[in-house]
């Protein structure tokens, strides 16, 4: 089944110790996005990348890192978390990054708590 | 710069009545626009997309969306509700980033309520 997954789907941390959010698709997607998604404001992208070793800055990129050493997967890192960054994540891929055909799958999304 | 509007935060309407859920966009260029539907607990699904084949796009379970340039709209329809359809939709642009790819700006999303 072609799909995105995130793990863990849910995590309670406390600041600053630093977490993982890992992410997957199994379609050879070349693009991948990180999004967080907060009431009222709806979903803003964190980072995101075209293609292996290559990633971007989204609209909400402090605090987090990201790497794509491979094609399938594209982790989140928080190195000092806060609890400002409580909030629930998304990862998404779609086939390319440019182009009309972009639609963007997301994977089941990921609820940090940061306390 | 572009930016989404959807200006109603919340809909209610009752079962088997038609559901128009409002968007307007700001865009430099010619955009691409979707409508996703996220049920509670879940991620995001494509409902349809916007690419210039067509001004009115059908979508999946009944919904459908028209394309106004002149108005800079893209209101997401169906023409009777189902329970199933409570959820929050969110109206999406896409147009090409300052890094080359596509960036999207998300609304700030509706919650539908559909009652009895």
């Amino acid at each position: 089944e072609a799909q995105v997954t995130q793990n863990p789907r849910y995590l309670i941390t406390v600041t600053g110790k630093k977490l993982t959010v890992t992410c997957s698709q199994n379609m050879n997607h070349e693009y991948m996005s990180w999004y967080r998604q907060d009431p009222g404001l709806g979903l803003r992208q964190i980072y995101y990348s075209m293609n292996v070793e290559v990633t971007d800055k989204g609209d909400v990129p402090e605090g987090y890192k990201v790497s794509r050493k491979e094609k399938r997967n594209f982790p989140l890192i928080l190195e000092s978390p806060s609890p400002n960054q409580t909030s629930l994540y998304f990862c998404a891929s779609s086939f390319s990054g440019t182009g009309d055909y972009n639609e963007q799958f997301f994977g089941p999304g990921t609820r940090l708590t940061v306390l | 710069a572009q930016s989404v509007t959807q200006l109603d935060s919340h809909v209610s309407v009752s079962e088997g009545t038609p559901v128009l859920l409002r968007c307007n966009y700001s865009s430099s260029y010619s955009p691409s626009l979707f409508w996703y539907v996220q049920h509670p607990n879940k991620g995001l699904q494509l409902l349809l997309k916007y690419t210039s084949a067509a001004t009115l796009v059908k979508g999946i379970n009944g919904f459908e969306a028209e394309f106004k340039k002149s108005e800079t709209s893209f209101h997401l329809t169906k023409p009777s509700a189902h329970m199933s359809d409570a959820a929050e939709y969110f109206c999406v642009v896409s147009e090409r980033g300052r890094g080359g790819g596509n960036k999207l700006t998300f609304g700030t999303g509706t919650q539908l309520k559909v009652e009895l």
